[in-house]
């Protein structure tokens, strides 16, 4: 079965600190690569999205992210972080072979210190 | 344009409890999802429908259903609550083009449950 993995399940940084969150997903042949984004005592938001063409992606907030297929990650980006991005991140995958559903990560809690 | 609306959003269920999660979204979507979200486990999915009368199982479906009579809406039910749906359930709903294959999904806010 398909599966998505994120490194780390809680990242602890300083305002001005930059980030980078890991995310790999199993081979499946063709992908669409997604980050979501919930925010405290919010539902959760499109952050990114990567379907085809440049591997390097940006989103909203200053966010990005960097698709490498012969490492099958997507790994999301931040070079200086503020306290209101204090949220927990989200990598899915969209495999073709199973329908376009979406996997999704376990999460990553990140907090960021004022 | 109200997007994806969930209700409840909170709810306290006995052990043996039925009940139902309703989910609305007005945005003519043909995919339909649900969600749980536990700590440390990311979003599993339960249920899904490609469009009305048609529903299929994701990964975890087990103790729950679903209809899907209108594009609108898509109910999960809960027959008989277990301590193990203590859970937080996020309906989402997509535009799935066929050309591109891309599945952006559009959350609702979640229903906090809880099985006692």
């Amino acid at each position: 079965a398909q599966s998505v993995s994120q490194h780390n399940h809680h990242v602890i940084l300083s305002e001005a600190a930059s980030l980078e969150l890991g995310c790999n997903y199993s081979y499946g042949g063709t992908v669409n690569l997604f980050w979501y984004v919930q925010y405290p005592g919010q539902h959760l938001q499109l952050l990114l999205k990567y379907f085809s063409g440049d591997p390097l992606v940006k989103g909203i907030k200053g966010f990005e992210a960097e698709f490498i297929k012969s490492k099958f990650s997507f790994n999301l980006r931040k070079p200086s972080v503020q306290w209101s991005d204090t949220a927990e991140y989200f990598c899915a995958v969209s495999f073709k072979a199973a329908g376009n559903k979406l996997t999704f990560g376990g999460g990553t809690r990140v907090l960021v210190k004022p | 344009n109200a997007g994806v609306t969930q209700t409840p959003k909170f709810r306290i269920l006995k052990i043996g409890q039925s009940m139902t999660l309703q989910c609305t979204q007005d945005m003519n979507h043909n995919y339909m999802y649900w969600y749980r979200q536990d700590p440390g486990m990311g979003l599993k999915l339960i249920y899904y429908s490609v469009g009305a009368g048609i529903t299929d199982k994701g990964e975890v479906p087990n103790g729950y259903n679903v209809s899907r009579s209108t594009t609108e809406d898509f109910p999960l039910r809960l027959e008989l609550a277990a301590p193990s749906q203590t859970s937080v359930y996020f309906c989402a709903s997509s535009d799935l083009t066929i050309n591109s294959g891309a599945n952006v999904l559009t959350f609702g806010a979640g229903s906090r449950l809880t099985v006692l």
